[in-house]
């Protein structure tokens, strides 16, 4: 079946710039996870939503970061103003609720802020 | 110190041969543990979960060790298909995955 899908899957903006991120998760995955990897770094957490609701927005790296998620299936990741250091590729990942162990990831977006 | 800590590598290792990785956590109330790996430029996939008795699927092993708060991985028989980057990934309690930043695997022919 299909897995998650994420677009664009490469983006390159300019600094000060608002960008969109966009994430398809697998059809009846409750649980959505948005994660950034920096270049040769491990992943770091963002944000995950349970259904509609986001009870976690702690890894929000600043309040240029915000995430929301719709009709239980698509999620959109917004930076406003970007600034170079955003600069990642952005990964979004789902799960069924009860086996959140078992995330499936999308091929990321990567993000290039210049 | 980091929730989650892996040797970065990179472990260069022949064809054939067996190789084991460990990774420790900082909470002795995490609950659950996994395994994922990563190619060059790719997504994260789940490798195995890790079970408190130990478990093996194919030529991987997985073990856990609660009071030394460390899990391992053992590869045996390596395949260059193997190279990979590693992760080691822990559930704290809450509803999200913390990730290590990985261990780095080349398998050479």
């Amino acid at each position: 079946g299909a897995g998650v899908s994420q677009s664009p899957s490469n983006k390159v903006t300019e600094k000060g710039k608002d960008v969109e991120l966009r994430c398809d998760p697998i059809s009846g995955h409750t649980a959505l996870y948005w994660y950034r990897q920096r270049l040769g770094q491990g992943l770091e957490f963002l944000i995950y939503f349970q259904g509609n609701s986001a009870p976690d927005k702690s890894g929000l790296p600043s309040d240029r970061f915000s995430a929301e998620r719709t009709g239980e299936s698509v999620s959109t990741l917004t930076i406003q103003r970007t600034q170079q250091e955003d600069s990642a590729v952005y990964l979004c990942a789902s799960s069924l609720w009860t086996e959140w162990g078992t995330q499936y990831f999308g091929p990321g977006t990567r993000l290039l802020v210049l | 110190r980091k929730e989650v800590e892996q040797d970065p590598g990179p472990f260069n290792v022949p064809e054939g041969a067996t190789v084991a990785f460990n990774c420790t956590y900082s909470n002795s109330a995490s609950q659950s543990f996994f395994w994922y790996r990563q190619d060059c430029r790719k997504e994260p996939k789940l490798l195995m979960s890790v079970y408190s008795s130990g478990n093996e699927d194919g030529r991987f092993t997985a073990q856990l060790n609660r009071a030394s708060q460390y899990i391992s991985l053992l590869i045996r028989d390596s395949k260059l298909s193997d190279s990979a980057t590693y992760l080691c990934v822990v559930n704290f309690g809450n509803e999200k995955l913390t990730f290590g930043t990985g261990t780095r695997l080349t398998i050479i022919p």
